[in-house]
């Protein structure tokens, strides 16, 4: 079975902190994406890498930045924490495969920033 | 660009009952469609998915879907209703970018099952 971990399952961290969200994945897949998910607006991609050094911007990467230096792990970094990034955190991977490939979620992070 | 509508936040069926979740995308190409599952505190689950070929899809714990290319429609169906059923439900379309799968995701449909 894949299998996607992540750090914490809850963090509390307070208005300024730099915060490190860490995702391992253990299939040796290409792809890693880091999503938020607030209450009816569904995931939105915040980051994603299709390999060990390689990072792409996703749709909401404003205040984050992302660290991948091995294949099985992706890093997600709110340099400045802010309120508005209190969410869930969602990370995920998937092997190439033509385009076709299932993206495999971890059990995500709960983040609240007081 | 890509899109998903889920028609419906909340949902509300009876145990036994028909489910039924809405689900219509708009994509420039042929679309890759899938629909996860989310269980209070866990991550998403995949369902099912649709890339090619056959138009219903099975998946796990007895649902199903149905890709209807001139109605932009990938609804989500189980016949009877269980309680364990009851969680979130997302729908997403795929894109390709530099080689990577990226899923737009609708916003989500919570589905109640009621005694």
């Amino acid at each position: 079975d894949v299998k996607v971990t992540q750090s914490s399952r809850y963090l509390v961290k307070r208005t300024g902190e730099k915060v490190f969200l860490e995702c391992v994945q253990d299939m040796d897949h290409e792809n890693m994406f880091w999503y938020r998910q607030d209450p009816g607006l569904g995931l939105r991609l915040i980051y994603f890498s299709y390999d060990v050094k390689m990072k792409e911007k996703g749709d909401i990467p404003e205040g984050y930045s992302v660290s991948r230096e091995k294949k099985e792990r992706f890093s997600l970094i709110l340099e400045s924490a802010s309120t508005n990034q209190t969410s869930m955190y969602l990370c995920a991977s998937s092997f190439v495969k033509g385009g076709r490939e299932t993206q495999y979620f971890g059990p995500g992070t709960r983040l609240l920033v007081l | 660009a890509q899109s998903v509508t889920q028609l419906g936040s909340h949902v509300s069926v009876s145990e036994g009952a028909l489910v039924l979740l809405r689900c219509n995308y708009s994509s420039s190409v042929p679309p890759y469609l899938f629909w996860y599952v989310q269980y209070p505190n866990q991550g998403l689950q995949l369902l099912l998915k649709y890339t090619t070929g056959a138009t219903l899809v099975k998946g796990i714990n007895g649902f199903e879907a149905e890709f209807k290319k001139s109605e932009t429609s990938f609804h989500l169906t189980k016949p009877s209703a269980h309680m364990s059923d009851a969680a979130e439900y997302f729908c997403a379309v795929s894109v390709i970018i530099q080689g990577a799968q990226k899923l737009v995701f609708g916003q989500g449909t919570r589905l109640t099952i009621n005694p």
